[in-house]
């Protein structure tokens, strides 16, 4: 059974930083291409970071670009997300999921969420 | 950056309607769009990617359509289970950006 689990969320303070992780499991993890997606309260789905397979395409949102950087260990069948430069607008649950063939992402982890305040 | 965006933002529909979302690409990403339900509490979950292709284990009253810049989702009998938030994503550009969403609500 396919499973992504992150952890590492908490509460944080403006300029604060934090290290998301997520374990996968179930499949074949060098194999696949990640996300991390993030959604603040109440709001919609915001695209953040996308890693290749193995990690030689690395791209981000521009509202992140420059604080957060992704990347994973195949070995260890995890990813990261290192949080800089925390913001009160970057509160939100951060979820990392798992990049289809195409592009889509068919698995998703339960999300963990990231509160910034002082 | 890849603009979506998703009409209505709300929709009210009953047990059994067709209901159909759009989604309007600010410009053209040929089929590289997938389609979310996310309820609340949950993580999204894929339905629809390639416009048109059905995810595995999704039911087919679940079909997708378009290319281009203009996509629908639409749900052929809405069922109890089908009332939650849908998402459309491209995923043409590498900033893959979703639309704002689109509630399903009971009537």
């Amino acid at each position: 059974e396919v499973q992504l689990v992150e952890s590492g969320g908490g509460l944080v303070q403006p300029g604060g930083s934090l290290r998301l992780s997520c374990a996968a499991s179930g499949f074949s993890f060098s194999n696949y291409h990640m996300n991390w997606v993030r959604q603040a309260p109440g709001k919609g789905l915001e695209w953040i970071s996308y890693i290749g397979s193995v990690s030689s395409t690395i791209y981000y949102a521009d509202s992140v670009k420059g604080r957060f950087t992704i990347s994973r260990d195949n070995a260890r069948d995890s990813l990261y997300l290192q949080l800089n430069s925390l913001r009160a607008e970057d509160t939100a649950v951060y979820y990392c999921a798992r990049a289809t063939w195409d592009g889509a992402s068919d698995f998703w982890g339960q999300g963990t969420l990231v509160t910034v305040s002082s | 950056d890849i603009q979506m965006t998703q009409s209505p933002s709300t929709l009210s529909a009953s047990v059994g309607d067709r209901v159909t979302i759009t989604c309007r690409a600010s410009q053209s990403i040929s089929t590289w769009l997938a389609w979310y339900q996310q309820k609340p509490g949950e993580a999204p979950k894929l339905l629809i990617y390639k416009a048109s292709s059905l995810e595995s284990g999704v039911p087919s009253r679940f079909s997708g359509s378009g290319s281009g810049t203009e996509f629908t989702l639409t749900i052929r009998s809405l069922q109890p289970d089908d009332f939650a938030t849908y998402y459309c994503q491209q995923y043409h550009s590498y900033i893959r950006t979703f639309g704002q969403g689109t509630k399903v609500e009971i009537k």
